[in-house]
């Protein structure tokens, strides 16, 4: 089972500045099966990146995702407050299973 | 656009069986057109599947799960369900039924999620 671990657990940062979320993977996975979710509190999450860099529709630019291997980041280039929140990455693999990371939460 | 909102008892004793149903909205259930599966959250906010229903009809169950769980659609009624058994404490969670049009690696949407508790 692949483990996903996403850090910081905890990201404080001001509107308008960048961020940066990391999720590694226990082993190599195949890219084409990780993505992204945003979930603000009382509300179900949201996919935003899928296939490690492609934005979901309705998606602001100001969101990407890349990586390889073990390592993925998504990025936030420029915070606005709608985007505090917490995100997790998810991987598929073809056992099948989906696994989450344990999120990392973007605070003012 | 499609819409997905999950009902089913907010408690269940232990031991007993949790039962969920997602009704389906805005779009046609027909197993072939999407897949459908099912996710929990749990109060420490942990995200884990559950399973899901593939366009050919096969169901697949997250293997720490697949002794105690079942899935099933019912086109008729546009719905799909989830049944699991001898819940226990670490069962309580926020239930999300979801769904996706072109694969089963990630989803598009989701329910808003009904909270179970388990408790006697």
């Amino acid at each position: 089972e692949i483990v996903l671990t996403q850090s910081p657990g905890t990201l404080s940062l001001s509107p308008g500045e960048r961020a940066t979320l990391s999720c590694r993977a226990s082993q190599s996975v195949r890219s084409t099966y990780l993505a992204w979710y945003q979930q603000k509190p009382g509300q179900s999450p949201r996919l935003l990146i899928y296939g490690v860099s492609n934005r979901a529709a309705g998606i602001p630019d100001r969101f990407s995702g890349s990586g390889s291997g073990t390592d993925f980041s998504l990025t936030i280039s420029r915070l606005e407050p709608e985007d505090f929140a917490v995100y997790y990455c998810q991987h598929y693999d073809t056992s099948p299973r989906l696994t989450f990371g344990g999120g990392t939460k973007v605070e003012i | 656009q499609l819409q997905l909102q999950e009902s089913g008892p907010g408690l269940v004793k232990p031991s007993e069986t949790l039962s969920l149903t997602c009704t389906v909205s805005g779009g046609s259930i027909s197993i072939s057109n999407y897949y459908w599966g099912w996710i929990r959250q749990s109060p420490g906010k942990d995200l884990e599947w559950i399973g899901t229903i593939y366009k050919s009809g096969d169901i697949r169950y997250n293997p720490s799960l697949m002794s105690r769980v079942s899935i099933s659609v019912d086109t008729s009624k546009k719905q799909f369900s989830l049944k699991l058994s001898s819940v226990t404490a670490a069962d309580m969670a926020v239930y999300f039924c979801v769904s996706d049009q072109y694969n089963s690696s990630w989803y598009k949407y989701w329910g808003q999620g009904t909270l179970v508790t388990v408790s006697s």
